[in-house]
């Protein structure tokens, strides 16, 4: 199947820094990146759509001066949480899809602890 | 009312039982149904796909749609403990490909 990666797997940082998260497909090119935050006990909540060198499609009530997303090739997407703060801490999951697939595969997720 | 609905739980069977996991929907133009398995502190993993209507199975899992009712089914077989995890469902219209979410629901297969 297909696999995704995703580093660093947690990070605690102190507020105010930015924190950097890289998302690979590993065996298959991913056209379309997407990334969702998590909090405890609920459901994914979708962040932005990237598509390969293009601009990410952010949603409604995400800030995109504060979540940087970069596509930058087929295989790479990363996010960046800049000036972190501890409302910032939760579970940041990637996914990837090819091109004219509906299915998404999921990275293992990033937790973020922003003290 | 939620695009798609589906009961959070939890879902406490004993190991063994047939175990019916459902999510409801109200767009009748999705046309693409997934099921994804996320244990606690990891990403998703995706368990079925199925388009528009009718059954799917994959060992001991059967994905059921019906479009008529704008419902789907999961089922999952002589359950086991490792089966514990929270079942999301998710779908999508043929336009766009997003994918909409259920909340989840949380399976607790009991020893």
């Amino acid at each position: 199947g297909a696999v995704v990666s995703q580093h660093p797997s947690w990070v605690i940082c102190k507020s105010g820094t930015s924190v950097k998260i890289e998302c690979r497909s590993l065996d298959f090119q991913a056209t379309t990146m997407f990334w969702y935050r998590q909090f405890p006990k609920q459901s994914l909540m979708l962040m932005a759509t990237s598509n390969e060198g293009s601009k990410a499609t952010y949603e409604q009530g995400v800030e995109k001066d504060k979540f940087l997303i970069n596509h930058a090739s087929l295989t790479l997407s990363t996010l960046t949480v800049t000036s972190a703060h501890p409302e910032d801490s939760s579970f940041y999951i990637c996914s990837a899809r090819s091109t004219g697939k509906e299915t998404q595969y999921f990275g293992p997720g990033t937790r973020l602890l922003v003290l | 009312q939620k695009e798609v609905e589906q009961d959070p739980g939890p879902l406490s069977v004993p190991e063994g039982a047939i175990v019916s996991l459902n999510c409801t929907y109200s767009n009748s133009a999705f046309q693409y149904f997934m099921w994804y398995r996320q244990y606690s502190r990891k990403g998703p993993e995706l368990l079925m796909y199925t388009y528009s209507s009718g059954n799917k199975e994959d060992g001991r899992f059967t994905a059921q749609v019906d479009k008529s009712s704008k419902y789907i089914s999961l089922f999952i077989r002589d359950s086991q403990p490792s089966d514990s995890a929270t079942y999301l469902c998710a779908m999508s219209a043929l336009s766009n490909y997003q994918l909409i979410w259920g909340a989840g629901t949380k399976l607790i297969i009991k020893p």
